[in-house]
């Protein structure tokens, strides 16, 4: 089966950073994402991980680490609107396009 | 706007209605999927259509029907569902390969 694991809940103070961990168990591997996801709202793409090492896109960085099955999203400078949930996704060869979810952080950004 | 819509936003339906959701791109994709998205449940991948061929199907009852007429639109068509089918359905888009994917608004679905 195919699994990843994420903490379901985050709140940090408004300017702060907060990193949310992700760990998988999948079958393949081809790549990690992460999609954020407001209150009603689609999920929207953040970054994308084929590699080892770090991806940074503004306020937002992301990391994999493929030996440990494990990456995580860092997010700096909070803001109230990055108040949303966040998912990390795995995508499955042979293709690059994510196909297996985690089941969500939802984060709690507080003045 | 992430340029994938779907209509209707939202639908309630009997156990025995039968009704479909629709899904737009014109973005140029060839890739369509059907999401399903459950409360406190991660993301679950239903349907995958590449070049308006059904690539993947994960183990979906049969009372959800996709169709794919040409690489813009994607339809899932409903019967006899069942309330526990209650969920938000979201369809998106990426071009073959890509490691994006563009998500609609969803159809929230309630069976009553």
């Amino acid at each position: 089966g195919q699994s990843l694991e994420q903490p379901s809940e985050v709140t940090a103070v408004e300017g702060a950073i907060v990193q949310i961990n992700c760990t998988y168990q999948t079958s393949g591997f081809y790549g990690l994402s992460w999609y954020q996801q407001h209150d009603g709202g689609a999920p929207t793409f953040l970054s994308y991980n084929g590699l080892d090492g770090l991806e940074e896109t503004g306020r937002f960085s992301s990391f994999l680490s493929r030996s440990d099955s494990y990456g995580y999203l860092l997010l700096q400078e909070l803001q109230m609107k990055d108040s949303a949930s966040y998912f990390c996704a795995v995508s499955l060869p042979p293709g690059n396009t994510p196909l297996v979810f985690g089941k969500g952080t939802r984060l709690s950004v507080i003045a | 706007e992430t340029g994938v819509t779907q209509t209707p936003r939202h639908l309630v339906m009997g156990m025995t209605n039968k009704k479909s959701l629709k899904c737009e791109q014109h973005l140029g994709h060839n890739a369509m999927y059907w999401y399903k998205q459950s409360a406190k449940k991660p993301l679950e991948l239903m349907f995958v259509y590449n070049f308006k061929e059904q690539t993947e199907n994960n183990s979906v009852p049969s009372r959800f029907s996709p169709e794919c007429p040409n690489s813009s639109h994607l339809f899932l068509h409903l019967h006899t569902l069942q309330p526990e089918d209650s969920a938000l359905y979201l369809c998106a888009s990426s071009p073959p390969l890509y490691n994006e994917q563009f998500f609609g608004p969803g159809t929230r679905l309630t069976v009553l």
